[in-house]
């Protein structure tokens, strides 16, 4: 079965420093790989999605960037942390191109101070 | 550019109650899926909705997408403390790659 890893759960940094944030897929081959942002409680805004290794399109400018190094790898980073950039960080994957079914991992609550 | 509507944003009932929450587009999608997520965790996997007009119950729960592909709506026959959470609408067009999310309604049922 397919499972899928994020970590960690949560992070406090402060501002200025450099984030990464790492999420592994296992069970599955080239899957597509997604990063979203959610504001307290509410719905999720893609940041970037990945359908290949190396292959990252990104939906939202920002202080954020995401890199594929290998199949089942998503890395999401930032070089210097912005208080604006706190929230709860998901990771998803899906079979296919985006007529099916995202499975997220647990999440990782990120606090910028 | 919000894609997807949901309605109401919060919702407080009491356990036993029935009720009813919407998502809806001015968009047409090839598949529309309803998520639950759990504070402090990813949203998981409700249904998936591909025809027109197609009805899936899940238990308690009851889905319908809209003849014309644009909206739909989420039943729940009376509700239980552990159907609260956040329910997510999500999209997905044909030559898309990611899904459409909605803002959520978010859904508490008190004993």
């Amino acid at each position: 079965s397919q499972t899928i890893h994020q970590w960690p759960a949560t992070l406090v940094q402060p501002v200025g420093s450099p984030l990464s944030l790492e999420c592994t897929v296992e069970g599955t081959s080239n899957p597509n790989l997604y990063w979203y942002r959610q504001a307290a409680g509410r719905g999720l805004q893609l940041l970037f999605y990945s359908v290949g290794i190396g292959q990252i399109s990104s939906e939202v400018p920002q202080n954020l960037s995401a890199s594929r190094p290998q199949d089942r790898q998503f890395i999401l980073s930032s070089k210097k942390l912005l208080l604006s950039d706190s929230g709860f960080y998901l990771c998803a994957w899906s079979h296919t191109g985006g007529d099916t079914e995202a499975f997220f991992g647990q999440g990782t609550r990120l606090t910028v101070v | 550019t919000q894609l997807l509507e949901q309605s109401p944003q919060f919702l407080s009932i009491q356990e036993g109650e029935n009720l009813t929450v919407y998502c809806n587009s001015s968009s047409v999608f090839s598949s529309l899926q309803w998520y639950r997520q759990e504070p402090g965790e990813g949203p998981v996997l409700l249904v998936t909705v591909v025809t027109g007009g197609e009805v899936k119950k899940l238990k308690r729960l009851t889905f319908q997408f809209g003849d014309a592909r644009k909206d739909s709506s989420l039943h729940i026959t009376a509700a239980q403390p552990g159907d609260t959470g956040l329910y997510l609408c999500a999209g997905a067009f044909y030559s898309g790659y990611a899904l459409n999310f909605g803002k959520g309604t978010s859904l508490l049922v008190t004993p």
